[in-house]
């Protein structure tokens, strides 16, 4: 079955390292998102990526990181710089360029420990 | 400054009992505005999408409607089921970045 596959499910953190997490789909869209979500708030972008070996900044790409080396895979890292990393980080995905985030993984719950 | 409100927060009803969800926006240039429903410590589904005023979309218990202001989502005698987060999301703008924002949601509970 197509879909979008994120991993780990829970992530634990401690202060001052970087983690990664993964966002895999076979879904062969181009278009990627990175999203944070926290309690009583609306999805926040943290970057896009709407074609491979390249991406864009979103609202709050301050302390992430991203790469898309390849078209399936769109990993994203969270680095010591970011000071409030504990949220929920969802990956979705959507056909091109302008196009809606269609599909969702179904999320990373990240703890800074 | 583009914004997406939903109301209310959370709405708690007796199996059966029919209701509407809001989603009040104001952006510049309507490009598209989306439904999606999350389970809980799950990622949100895609339910519908909505174009234009006047337009409506339906799925078994829920029809979506669009104004030039608002949008609702009209849940029609649900079930126990139907509990989930409901979220909205409007797309500004045409060109190829334009901007999804999404509103905070509505928490909704179906008492069997």
């Amino acid at each position: 079955d197509g879909g979008i596959t994120q991993s780990p499910k829970y992530l634990f953190r401690k202060e001052g390292q970087n983690v990664t997490l993964s966002c895999e789909q076979n879904l062969n869209h181009d278009a990627m998102y990175w999203y944070r979500q926290d309690p009583g708030q609306g999805l926040r972008l943290i970057y896009y990526s709407q074609i491979v070996n390249d991406f864009q900044k979103g609202d709050i790409a301050e302390g992430y990181s991203v790469s898309r080396e390849k078209k399936e895979s769109f990993p994203l890292t969270v680095t010591s710089a970011q000071k409030n990393p504990t949220a929920f980080y969802l990956c979705a995905s959507s056909m091109g360029a302008g196009t809606h985030p269609a599909f969702f993984g179904q999320g990373t719950r990240l703890t800074v420990v | 400054e583009d914004q997406v409100t939903q109301s209310p927060e959370a709405l708690r009803l007796q199996e059966g009992e029919s209701s509407s969800l809001n989603c009040s926006y104001t952006v510049s240039g309507l490009r598209g505005l989306f439904w999606y429903r999350q389970d809980p410590g799950k990622g949100p589904e895609f339910l519908f999408t909505l174009y234009s005023a006047g337009e409506e979309k339906e799925k078994e218990r829920l029809k979506a409607t669009l104004t030039k202001k608002e949008s609702f989502l009209h849940i029609t005698a649900p079930k126990p089921e139907d509990s989930a987060t409901y979220l909205c999301a409007v797309q500004a703008g045409y060109s190829s970045a334009s901007k999804i924002i999404f509103g905070s949601g509505t928490r909704l509970s179906i008492r069997p």
